[in-house]
């Protein structure tokens, strides 16, 4: 009953180090989300993923990119990091890309980039 | 640009008292409006939702109150419980955007025994 797992749960990077944060659903979700959360800032949409093979941009996509690698990967990369990267990352699914449906989260990965 | 306003930052109540959470949009295009609880070092986790065509939903302790003229919405706790102590999110999202969620800034809650 594993739902969305996020990988690593920490990290921690020098500027300009690159990385890939990795999500997986185990609950046939069509639809997968990426967010970064910050204090006083809620939750922001980054990229999501409305089904396999496609993927938009949310609210804050700058110096990030995504891969939907199958129906149960979301994958976030980061090509260089920026201190103003760091942030708890969420990773999210929901069934069909109907606004009444439920997003199950992951429980975050911590990122500090020194 | 926040779209979707939320307040307090934080909240202390005790135990059995009614905490209220406030937000407030502006898009009157949103039509679905969830509140979600995270417990520290966990994801945030659905609550209670409520579309525009009703005022009140109950679950539970959990009422929301949504007032469409205004464009807000609440979070009611009923006989709040030092269980209850998270951060609480509202959001909004619109069919049209599929399953696109905004967020408010969030509300940490402390319900003292």
């Amino acid at each position: 009953n594993a739902g969305v797992t996020q990988t690593p749960k920490f990290q921690v990077l020098k500027t300009g180090q690159s990385m890939t944060l990795q999500c997986a659903q185990d609950m046939n979700h069509n639809s997968m989300y990426w967010y970064r959360q910050d204090p006083g800032m809620g939750l922001r949409l980054i990229y999501y993923s409305a089904s396999e093979g496609t993927t938009d941009k949310g609210e804050v996509p700058n110096g990030y990119n995504v891969s939907r690698l199958n129906k149960r990967e979301f994958s976030l990369r980061l090509e260089s990091a920026a201190p103003s990267q760091t942030s708890v990352y969420f990773c999210a699914s929901s069934s069909r890309g109907f606004s009444n449906q439920p997003q199950h989260f992951g429980d975050g990965t911590r990122l500090s980039i020194l | 640009q926040q779209q979707v306003k939320q307040s307090p930052q934080s909240l202390i109540v005790q135990k059995g008292g009614i905490p209220i959470i406030n937000c407030a949009y502006e898009n009157t295009a949103f039509d679905y409006f969830p509140w979600y609880q995270q417990f520290p070092g966990k994801g945030p986790a659905l609550l209670i939702a409520i579309r525009p065509d009703v005022s009140e939903k109950k679950e539970g302790r959990f009422t929301i109150s949504f007032n469409k003229s205004a464009k807000q919405f609440s979070l009611h706790i009923m006989d709040s419980q030092p269980g209850d102590s998270a951060t609480y999110f509202c959001a909004a999202s619109k069919e049209t955007s599929g399953s696109r969620l905004t967020f408010g800034e969030g509300t940490q809650l402390t319900v003292n025994p």
